[in-house]
């Protein structure tokens, strides 16, 4: 079946602007994850959604970031107010256990550049 | 400050031999450890965990120890094939139910044919 898909691949940003990152997570999955890995470094957990219910925020590194699933399946990350540091991959991972554990399926990541 | 260490940012093992991937963690509270395996331009995929009740755990060619005392842990991959070349990360969670994963910065792993 299908996977964990994310969308776009590859996003070019110029300081300042805002981006829209997608997740599609695979169909039934009630745990959805987000993470953010910096070039060179492990990923680094962002937030975590029990459906449509944001149960974790406190990896978002601050308020520029901002995520949601309303329909409890699909979720965007957002990140308003683009800065360089910005710059990484940003990975979305679902599970079909609450809270996933060794379960979590990660999708290949949208690699975010900010100019 | 890292909790969760892979010294090796890169490893080559000629093929049919032995690799040895390391990690080393300093939070006493994890009692979980999960490897994960990258290729380029993909996800990282779940390969093989190992709870802290344990000290080994194998699955076919892979086999991960854990030492808490020394906190560390190794990922044994025998034989290894070039389909293995890949980024393995390690990873740790702490508590039941725990969900957030801590990542190490990962090992580049070449298999030479």
């Amino acid at each position: 079946g299908a996977g964990v898909s994310q969308s776009p691949r590859y996003k070019v940003a110029k300081r300042g602007q805002d981006v829209a990152l997608r997740c599609d997570p695979i169909s039934g999955h009630v745990s959805l994850f987000w993470y953010q890995q910096a070039l060179g470094q492990g990923p680094e957990f962002l937030t975590y959604f029990q459906n449509e219910a944001q149960l974790d925020k406190s990896g978002l590194p601050s308020d520029r970031f901002f995520a949601e699933r309303p329909e409890g399946s699909v979720s965007t990350l957002k990140i308003q107010r683009t800065q360089q540091e910005d710059s990484a991959v940003y990975l979305c991972a679902s599970s079909p256990e609450p809270k996933g554990g060794d379960t979590q399926y990660f999708g290949p990541g949208t690699r975010l550049t900010v100019l | 400050d890292q909790q969760v260490k892979q010294n090796s940012p890169s490893l080559s093992v000629q093929e049919g031999r032995i690799s040895i991937l390391n990690c080393d963690y300093t939070n006493s509270m994890f009692d979980y450890f999960l490897w994960y395996k990258k290729y380029p331009a993909e996800g990282p995929t779940f390969l093989i965990s190992i709870s802290s009740i344990k000290d080994k755990n194998e699955d076919g060619r892979f086999t991960v120890f854990l030492n808490k005392s020394a906190k560390h842990l190794s990922l044994h991959i025998v034989p290894s094939q070039p389909g293995d070349s890949a980024v393995y990360f390690c990873a740790a969670v702490s508590g039941a139910g725990s969900y957030q994963l801590t990542f190490g910065k990962g090992t580049k792993l070449s298999v030479i044919p």
